[in-house]
């Protein structure tokens, strides 16, 4: 079966750290660029970042940019977002997307407040 | 950033009846290979966005034909020609134009 699957969300304090990961299966990981996309009741969805399927470009939203990290392990199938310095304006679901956007994860939360 | 405005943001159908939506960009969606990268997503209730439809004119897999849409440049419309109880949910446009891509606000679309 073709899917996402994000694990690692939780509840951290605003300036804490969280990785995100999301394992994907049933297509050829490493021929998709893959991106993380968040949501909140509030402000909708986000694109948060962008990955090259070699990992050689990355591109991120602003609000992220120096805070957020993503990677990608190809042998493993799998994709990380690394989120240091969180902000309580953090909290959301994401969503590990393949890229054009055609291919969701289920979302994982991640709740940033003291 | 690339604004993308919908409206409305709440729409209550009755049972067979058409629906449209719409989203403006606020700059030209077309890309410099001519293509418009404007996507349309429905998100139900409790679930994960599902992409309906690509490239401001292809459907997905699976997605029925009673979706459609219309528009150029930086107007466009999502329409449902008869609304169904599986309809019901957050619909989204997103441009892929520019980075970073940027989603509209979402419109509701209820049962009257």
């Amino acid at each position: 079966e073709v899917q996402l699957v994000e694990s690692g969300g939780g509840l951290v304090q605003p300036g804490g750290s969280l990785r995100l990961s999301c394992a994907a299966s049933g297509f050829t990981f490493s021929s998709y660029y893959m991106n993380w996309i968040r949501q909140t009741p509030r402000e909708g969805l986000e694109w948060v970042a962008h990955i090259k399927h070699d990992g050689s470009e990355k591109f991120y939203v602003d609000s992220v940019k120096g805070r957020f990290t993503v990677s990608r392990d190809n042998a493993k199938n799998s994709l990380f977002l690394q989120m240091n310095s969180l902000r309580v304006e953090d909290t959301a679901v994401y969503y590990c997307v393949r890229d054009p956007i055609d291919l969701w994860g289920q979302g994982t939360l991640v709740t940033v407040s003291s | 950033d690339v604004v993308m405005t919908q409206s409305p943001l709440s729409l209550a159908v009755t049972l067979g009846q058409p629906a449209s939506i719409s989203c403006t960009s606020s700059q030209s969606l077309v890309a410099g290979d001519g293509k418009t990268h404007l996507t349309w997503f429905q998100q139900r209730p409790g679930q994960s966005p599902r992409r309906l439809i690509y490239e401001n004119s292809d459907r997905d897999s699976g997605v029925p034909d009673r979706f459609s849409v219309s528009g150029s440049g930086t107007d466009f419309t999502l329409k449902i020609s008869r609304v169904e109880a599986e309809d019901v949910g957050i619909y989204y446009c997103m441009q892929a134009t520019y980075w970073p891509r940027t989603f509209g606000q979402g419109t509701k679309v209820e049962i009257k």
